[in-house]
């Protein structure tokens, strides 16, 4: 299994209170991605990284920041919690772009985040 | 632009008996299409890829999927399921839209959830 650790796994906040999840890697791969996951919408992408401090806003990016100080870290941070934001969210990496040729992601076992 | 369509959200078959999942895509340049599987509780794990090599793909776990770019289609199958085949499947195609190479070239179907009955 690729090495992704998400943190938190299980997290229960308030609406308007800031939330960090965090994505790590032991793998060196260049591309990290956030992706959530919500009934009937499959995956959805939020932000996603080609590099140290290199990132770019995907599908539903609205409400959401990300940060990549480092090659093995991807932080994604909700300002200001809304209810709409209660999902599960994924952590994604690949070697490279082109790997999206071949499909090649590899993804963490998800944050499950519920905003009340 | 791109979009994929898994036509079925629920399948239910008994054990042992084959499993077809149908996907149709739509795209508008040489798509490559895969399967992705997501067990209870996990994160996805690729099942199988197309990339146009040959159309008849076989992936994990006894599962193989045919291209049909007359049918626009990319259909999963299995000949006999086995119970520890319940899970979540995602059908997911990809073009590289930008000089990026970004992720915003990857779509995913909603999902069917392959239920297994004893």
């Amino acid at each position: 299994d690729a090495g992704i650790t998400q943190s938190p796994r299980h997290k229960v906040t308030e609406t308007g209170t800031p939330v960090t999840l965090r994505c790590h890697q032991t793998e060196n791969h260049r591309y990290m991605y956030w992706y959530r996951q919500d009934p009937g919408h499959g995956l959805r992408l939020i932000h996603y990284s080609y590099g140290v401090k290199d990132t770019d806003k995907g599908e539903v990016s609205d409400g959401y920041s990300v940060s990549r100080s480092k090659t093995e870290d991807f932080l994604l941070t909700l300002e200001s919690a809304t209810s709409s934001q209660t999902s599960v969210y994924f952590c994604a990496i690949s070697e490279s772009g082109i790997s999206l040729l071949t499909g090649e992601l590899f993804f963490g076992e998800g944050s499950r985040l519920t905003v009340l | 632009a791109q979009s994929v369509t898994q036509l079925d959200s629920h399948v239910s078959v008994s054990e042992g008996t084959p499993v077809l999942l149908r996907c149709n895509y739509s795209s508008s340049y040489s798509p490559s299409l895969f399967w992705y599987v997501q067990h209870p509780n996990k994160g996805l794990q690729l099942l199988l890829k197309y990339t146009s090599a040959a159309t008849l793909v076989k992936g994990i776990n006894g599962f193989e999927a045919e291209f049909k770019k007359s049918e626009t289609s990319f259909h999963l199958t299995k000949p006999s399921a086995h119970m520890s085949d319940a899970a979540e499947y995602f059908c997911v195609v990809s073009e590289i839209m930008n000089s990026g190479g970004g992720a915003d070239g990857l779509t995913f179907g909603k999902g069917t959830h392959l239920i297994i009955q004893p």
